[in-house]
């Protein structure tokens, strides 16, 4: 069975500042999809990033980029110029390929604040 | 982009009472959705699965009878709380997948509160 793991319960960081939240998950799957959510206040689940793990090249979407390590089954995800609003929960998330089921296995999750 | 509403967004039900909370794609078909429960500060919860027009997956430890889903068309899901007691009080979310390698479209959740 698949697992995720977020070992960061809570992480704050200074405006403007980077910050990497960590994540490693576990599977025996060649062939799967890992997403970073991001959890406001308002509780919407809003999807930040995904990578598919047949690629190597790392996902980047603007300010948020992913440093995937696909033998160490590591997938952090880095903000950089952290602003306010990125104050949130971050989910860390597999899915695998097979059967096409959409089901999404959640790590513990990640409360970033993001001081002024 | 692709929109889920979820409704209602909130509620209030006295212990014993049941309550429906309603997922809908509004501009695709979702093969498959799914809900969750979620509590302050942790992680969403998976409770089941459900695929249109046949009967849903629990996940273990759900009770199937107290939260009952019905999946009647390809853009609508309902999750019924089904005598409803304090401890039933959470945030619960839906989540609609229109499969392939599209990703999940969530609702924006539904927080009940049963006194």
């Amino acid at each position: 069975a698949q697992t995720v793991t977020q070992s960061q319960p809570e992480m704050s960081v200074q405006e403007a500042e980077t910050v990497t939240l960590s994540c490693t998950y576990d599977t025996s799957e060649n062939n799967y999809y890992l997403f970073w959510y991001k959890q406001p206040p308002s509780r919407q689940m809003i999807l930040v990033i995904r990578q598919e793990a047949y690629k190597q090249q790392n996902a980047t979407e603007n300010r948020f980029s992913v440093n995937f390590q696909k033998a160490a089954k590591s997938f952090s995800l880095k903000i950089s110029d952290s602003q306010l609003g990125d104050t949130a929960m971050y989910f860390c998330a597999f899915m695998s390929y097979s059967g096409n089921t959409g089901k999404l296995i959640f790590g513990q999750g990640t409360t970033l604040q993001v001081k002024p | 982009g692709a929109v889920v509403s979820q409704h209602p967004s909130w509620v209030i039900c006295k212990s014993g009472t049941s309550v429906k909370i309603e997922c809908r794609s509004l501009d695709f078909q979702a093969t498959t959705m799914f809900w969750y429960r979620q509590f302050p500060k942790q992680s969403l919860m998976l409770m089941a699965t459900s695929n249109e027009g046949s009967k849903a997956t629990y996940e273990q430890g759900v009770e199937k009878d107290k939260f009952l889903i019905n999946h009647a068309s390809l853009t609508l899901s309902t999750l019924t709380v089904t005598s409803a007691h304090p401890e039933d009080s959470s945030f619960y979310i839906c989540s609609a997948y229109r499969g392939g390698n599209s990703p999940l479209h969530f609702g924006n959740g539904t927080r009940l509160t049963v006194t």
